[in-house]
């Protein structure tokens, strides 16, 4: 299986900070990669696929990069609803796996 | 609107057999690319796809539980099945179904159900 490392755990921040959040591949996975936002007690969301494509209706503030076995996803600028857990996914290869997830709280 | 939603139990003892349903409205299983999958989540931890069935009828299941799983589609109720047999607290989780996104070749989940929480417990 393709194991997927996020980092940090955690990060606390302010509203309008910068905040990235970077998925390391245990093997190269090309560009199949995704991003999930889930808030408590709700569902992940699908925010960006295939590293930098954003999913329909998904802020512009959200953005990702990378490819081979390194990926970010970057906000611009913090805002209020972004307060939530980040997991990423490789859709490379078969199992498709996600990371441990990444927690953004407010400073 | 596409919704999915999944019904089942919600507390299940050791060894007994877990039925998931997910029932699916705005749009249909068996239109071609279209799949559904399951990702549950034990609480206070990450994800864990389980199984996936696509239009076709393929079927995927992550290898280290295939023995216990099985996944079928009834077209006739647009709803997508989910067995889990053998099953253990460690089992305790949350439970999704989810909509295979529709427009590219990698298997990435675009809609998802409220999921249900499933306990494994004596």
């Amino acid at each position: 299986d393709t194991q997927m490392t996020q980092s940090p755990s955690s990060v606390s921040a302010s509203v309008g900070d910068r905040v990235t959040i970077t998925c390391r591949a245990s093997e190269g996975i090309s560009t199949w990669l995704a991003w999930y936002q889930q808030k408590p007690g709700k569902a992940p969301n699908l925010l960006i696929y295939s590293t930098s494509r954003l999913q329909s209706g998904v802020p512009s503030r959200f953005s990702g990069s990378g490819s081979g076995t390194e990926f970010t996803l970057t906000i611009s600028s913090l805002q209020p609803d972004d307060f939530a857990t980040y997991y990423c996914q490789q859709a490379n290869s078969f199992p498709w796996t996600f990371g441990q997830g990444t927690k953004v709280e407010l400073k | 609107q596409i919704t999915l939603k999944e019904s089942g139990p919600t507390l299940v003892k050791p060894t007994q057999t877990l039925t998931l349903t997910c029932t699916l409205s705005g749009f249909s299983v068996i239109n071609d690319g279209m799949g559904v999958g399951w990702i549950r989540q034990p609480p206070g931890k990450a994800l864990e796809w389980l199984a996936l069935i696509y239009w076709d009828d393929d079927k995927r299941y992550r290898p280290s539980l295939k023995s216990r799983l099985s996944i079928t589609k009834d077209t006739s109720k647009n709803q997508v099945v989910l067995t889990m047999t053998n099953l253990d607290p460690v089992d305790t989780a949350t439970y999704y179904c989810a909509r295979r996104r529709g427009g590219t070749v990698a298997t990435v989940f675009d809609y998802w159900g409220q999921g249900t929480l499933v306990t494994v417990s004596s």
